[in-house]
Protein backbone atom coordinates (compact mmCIF):
# COMPACT_ATOMS: atom_id res chain seq x y z
CA UNK A 1 0.00 0.00 0.00
CA UNK A 2 0.76 3.42 -0.40
CA UNK A 3 3.12 5.02 2.47
CA UNK A 4 5.69 6.64 4.07
CA UNK A 5 8.14 5.48 6.94
CA UNK A 6 10.21 7.72 8.82
CA UNK A 7 12.90 7.05 11.11
CA UNK A 8 13.29 6.66 14.53
CA UNK A 9 13.17 9.33 17.18
CA UNK A 10 16.33 11.41 18.20
CA UNK A 11 17.35 13.54 20.73
CA UNK A 12 20.36 16.30 19.79
CA UNK A 13 21.84 19.27 21.98
CA UNK A 14 21.12 22.83 21.44
CA UNK A 15 23.43 23.97 18.40
CA UNK A 16 23.44 19.95 16.91
CA UNK A 17 22.22 18.97 13.55
CA UNK A 18 19.35 16.31 12.89
CA UNK A 19 18.35 14.41 9.83
CA UNK A 20 15.45 12.72 9.15
CA UNK A 21 14.48 10.31 6.85
CA UNK A 22 10.99 9.98 5.14
CA UNK A 23 10.98 6.19 2.64
CA UNK A 24 8.14 6.40 -0.20
CA UNK A 25 6.46 3.07 -1.48
CA UNK A 26 3.67 2.11 -3.16
CA UNK A 27 3.61 4.74 -5.64
CA UNK A 28 6.04 6.38 -8.48
CA UNK A 29 8.07 9.03 -6.01
CA UNK A 30 9.25 11.14 -8.55
CA UNK A 31 5.91 11.80 -9.54
CA UNK A 32 4.79 13.75 -6.58
CA UNK A 33 5.97 15.96 -3.91
CA UNK A 34 7.03 16.24 -0.64
CA UNK A 35 6.69 18.41 2.49
CA UNK A 36 7.62 18.66 6.24
CA UNK A 37 5.57 19.55 9.10
CA UNK A 38 6.01 19.94 11.88
CA UNK A 39 4.41 19.97 15.72
CA UNK A 40 5.49 21.32 18.85
CA UNK A 41 4.34 20.22 21.64
CA UNK A 42 0.99 20.55 22.32
CA UNK A 43 0.63 22.84 19.66
CA UNK A 44 -0.57 22.90 16.25
CA UNK A 45 0.58 22.60 12.55
CA UNK A 46 4.13 24.08 10.78
CA UNK A 47 4.85 23.69 7.50
CA UNK A 48 8.26 23.20 7.42
CA UNK A 49 8.88 23.37 2.98
CA UNK A 50 8.05 21.13 0.27
CA UNK A 51 10.33 19.25 -1.90
CA UNK A 52 9.79 18.32 -5.66
CA UNK A 53 10.77 14.65 -5.80
CA UNK A 54 10.98 15.00 -10.28
CA UNK A 55 13.50 17.36 -10.12
CA UNK A 56 14.92 18.50 -6.33
CA UNK A 57 13.28 22.25 -6.52
CA UNK A 58 12.58 23.06 -3.12
CA UNK A 59 10.74 25.87 -0.97
CA UNK A 60 11.01 26.66 2.41
CA UNK A 61 9.31 28.45 4.67
CA UNK A 62 10.69 31.95 5.62
CA UNK A 63 11.43 31.57 9.17
CA UNK A 64 13.52 28.49 8.47
CA UNK A 65 15.53 30.10 5.71
CA UNK A 66 19.07 29.01 5.95
CA UNK A 67 18.50 26.46 8.80
CA UNK A 68 16.85 23.71 6.53
CA UNK A 69 17.62 21.53 4.06
CA UNK A 70 15.41 19.01 2.35
CA UNK A 71 16.44 16.69 -0.08
CA UNK A 72 16.04 13.44 -2.21
CA UNK A 73 17.27 10.12 -3.46
CA UNK A 74 16.01 9.15 -6.13
CA UNK A 75 16.98 5.54 -6.12
CA UNK A 76 15.78 4.78 -3.01
CA UNK A 77 12.85 6.83 -2.78
CA UNK A 78 13.31 8.44 0.13
CA UNK A 79 13.13 12.07 1.22
CA UNK A 80 15.14 13.79 3.85
CA UNK A 81 14.98 16.78 5.94
CA UNK A 82 17.88 17.94 7.96
CA UNK A 83 17.71 20.88 10.43
CA UNK A 84 20.96 22.48 11.91
CA UNK A 85 21.76 25.13 14.55
CA UNK A 86 18.85 23.39 16.63
CA UNK A 87 17.77 25.41 19.75
CA UNK A 88 15.06 24.15 22.22
CA UNK A 89 12.12 25.37 20.29
CA UNK A 90 13.01 22.77 17.81
CA UNK A 91 11.55 20.01 19.89
CA UNK A 92 8.32 18.80 17.98
CA UNK A 93 7.46 15.54 15.90
CA UNK A 94 8.52 16.34 12.34
CA UNK A 95 6.09 14.31 9.44
CA UNK A 96 6.91 14.22 5.84
CA UNK A 97 3.49 14.31 3.62
CA UNK A 98 3.00 13.44 -0.11
CA UNK A 99 1.42 16.19 -2.18
CA UNK A 100 -1.05 14.46 -3.90
CA UNK A 101 -0.64 15.99 -7.19
CA UNK A 102 -4.12 17.05 -7.49
CA UNK A 103 -5.44 20.62 -9.51
CA UNK A 104 -6.12 21.84 -5.94
CA UNK A 105 -3.50 19.81 -4.02
CA UNK A 106 -3.58 18.23 -0.62
CA UNK A 107 -1.37 16.45 1.76
CA UNK A 108 -2.98 12.82 0.91
CA UNK A 109 -0.12 10.26 2.10
CA UNK A 110 1.45 11.62 5.76
CA UNK A 111 4.88 9.64 7.75
CA UNK A 112 4.02 8.54 11.74
CA UNK A 113 6.12 11.11 12.46
CA UNK A 114 9.46 11.30 14.10
CA UNK A 115 10.10 12.72 17.67
CA UNK A 116 12.87 15.35 18.12
CA UNK A 117 13.64 16.40 21.28
CA UNK A 118 16.46 19.42 21.71
CA UNK A 119 18.00 19.43 25.09
CA UNK A 120 21.05 20.13 26.69
CA UNK B 1 1.88 35.72 3.45
CA UNK B 2 -1.59 34.02 3.17
CA UNK B 3 -2.85 33.58 7.15
CA UNK B 4 -5.73 31.74 8.34
CA UNK B 5 -8.07 31.95 11.22
CA UNK B 6 -10.02 29.13 12.30
CA UNK B 7 -13.40 29.49 14.48
CA UNK B 8 -13.94 28.43 16.85
CA UNK B 9 -10.56 27.68 18.60
CA UNK B 10 -12.60 25.27 20.81
CA UNK B 11 -15.83 23.90 20.82
CA UNK B 12 -18.42 20.71 22.84
CA UNK B 13 -20.27 18.89 21.12
CA UNK B 14 -22.34 16.02 21.77
CA UNK B 15 -22.87 12.85 19.93
CA UNK B 16 -25.55 13.37 16.85
CA UNK B 17 -24.65 17.33 17.19
CA UNK B 18 -24.40 19.13 13.85
CA UNK B 19 -20.91 20.64 13.92
CA UNK B 20 -19.60 23.68 12.31
CA UNK B 21 -15.86 25.36 11.74
CA UNK B 22 -14.92 28.22 9.98
CA UNK B 23 -11.62 29.05 8.06
CA UNK B 24 -11.02 32.43 7.34
CA UNK B 25 -8.05 33.07 5.08
CA UNK B 26 -6.30 36.91 4.45
CA UNK B 27 -6.91 36.99 1.05
CA UNK B 28 -8.60 35.25 -1.71
CA UNK B 29 -7.85 31.67 -1.96
CA UNK B 30 -10.39 30.51 -4.56
CA UNK B 31 -10.94 26.76 -3.68
CA UNK B 32 -7.29 26.16 -2.62
CA UNK B 33 -8.07 24.77 0.75
CA UNK B 34 -8.00 21.34 2.52
CA UNK B 35 -9.13 19.82 6.34
CA UNK B 36 -7.71 17.69 8.01
CA UNK B 37 -8.63 15.38 11.24
CA UNK B 38 -6.21 14.90 14.01
CA UNK B 39 -6.49 12.53 16.91
CA UNK B 40 -3.89 12.43 19.74
CA UNK B 41 -0.54 10.70 19.00
CA UNK B 42 -1.04 10.34 15.42
CA UNK B 43 -0.74 12.24 12.10
CA UNK B 44 -2.98 14.22 10.42
CA UNK B 45 -5.70 12.77 8.26
CA UNK B 46 -6.92 14.07 4.74
CA UNK B 47 -10.65 14.69 4.83
CA UNK B 48 -11.24 17.34 2.53
CA UNK B 49 -9.58 18.99 -0.56
CA UNK B 50 -10.72 21.83 -3.10
CA UNK B 51 -12.88 23.00 -0.18
CA UNK B 52 -15.75 20.80 -0.67
CA UNK B 53 -14.00 17.36 -2.51
CA UNK B 54 -14.60 14.44 0.03
CA UNK B 55 -10.88 12.41 -0.15
CA UNK B 56 -11.42 8.44 -0.75
CA UNK B 57 -12.94 6.70 2.35
CA UNK B 58 -14.00 9.64 4.07
CA UNK B 59 -17.36 9.38 5.93
CA UNK B 60 -20.41 11.24 3.93
CA UNK B 61 -20.72 13.42 6.98
CA UNK B 62 -18.19 15.25 6.87
CA UNK B 63 -18.89 18.38 3.96
CA UNK B 64 -17.06 21.20 3.07
CA UNK B 65 -18.08 24.37 1.45
CA UNK B 66 -16.94 27.99 0.83
CA UNK B 67 -14.92 29.65 -1.78
CA UNK B 68 -12.17 32.94 -1.73
CA UNK B 69 -11.89 33.75 1.73
CA UNK B 70 -14.46 32.01 3.58
CA UNK B 71 -15.28 28.18 4.60
CA UNK B 72 -16.78 25.71 6.59
CA UNK B 73 -16.14 22.29 7.79
CA UNK B 74 -19.61 20.14 8.81
CA UNK B 75 -20.02 17.02 10.45
CA UNK B 76 -23.71 16.57 9.97
CA UNK B 77 -23.77 14.11 13.26
CA UNK B 78 -20.81 13.57 15.37
CA UNK B 79 -19.72 10.23 16.32
CA UNK B 80 -17.95 9.20 18.93
CA UNK B 81 -14.37 8.35 17.25
CA UNK B 82 -14.75 12.09 15.45
CA UNK B 83 -13.52 14.14 18.64
CA UNK B 84 -10.34 15.54 17.68
CA UNK B 85 -8.57 18.55 16.18
CA UNK B 86 -9.47 19.71 13.06
CA UNK B 87 -6.68 21.58 10.26
CA UNK B 88 -7.44 23.73 7.68
CA UNK B 89 -4.89 24.61 5.24
CA UNK B 90 -4.57 26.93 1.83
CA UNK B 91 -2.72 25.74 -0.75
CA UNK B 92 -3.28 28.84 -3.26
CA UNK B 93 0.29 29.64 -2.84
CA UNK B 94 2.30 26.74 -3.99
CA UNK B 95 4.33 25.91 -3.17
CA UNK B 96 4.17 27.55 0.05
CA UNK B 97 1.41 26.51 2.03
CA UNK B 98 -0.37 27.66 5.57
CA UNK B 99 -1.35 25.55 8.29
CA UNK B 100 -4.89 27.46 10.69
CA UNK B 101 -4.04 27.31 14.41
CA UNK B 102 -6.79 24.70 14.95
CA UNK B 103 -10.27 23.69 16.16
CA UNK B 104 -10.08 20.90 19.08
CA UNK B 105 -13.71 19.31 19.01
CA UNK B 106 -14.91 17.58 22.82
CA UNK B 107 -17.25 15.98 24.31
CA UNK B 108 -19.73 17.91 26.02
Amino acid sequence: QVQLVQSGAEVKKPGASVKVSCKASGYTFTSYGISWVRQAPGQGLEWMGWISAYNGNTNYAQKLQGRVTMTTDTSTSTAYMELRSLRSDDTAVYYCARDNGDYFRAFDIWGQGTMVTVSS
Amino acid sequence: DIQLTQSPSFLSASVGDRVTITCRASQGISSYLAWYQQKPGKAPKLLIYAASTLQSGVPSRFSGSGSGTEFTLTISSLQPEDFATYYCQQLNSYPLFTFGPGTKVDIK
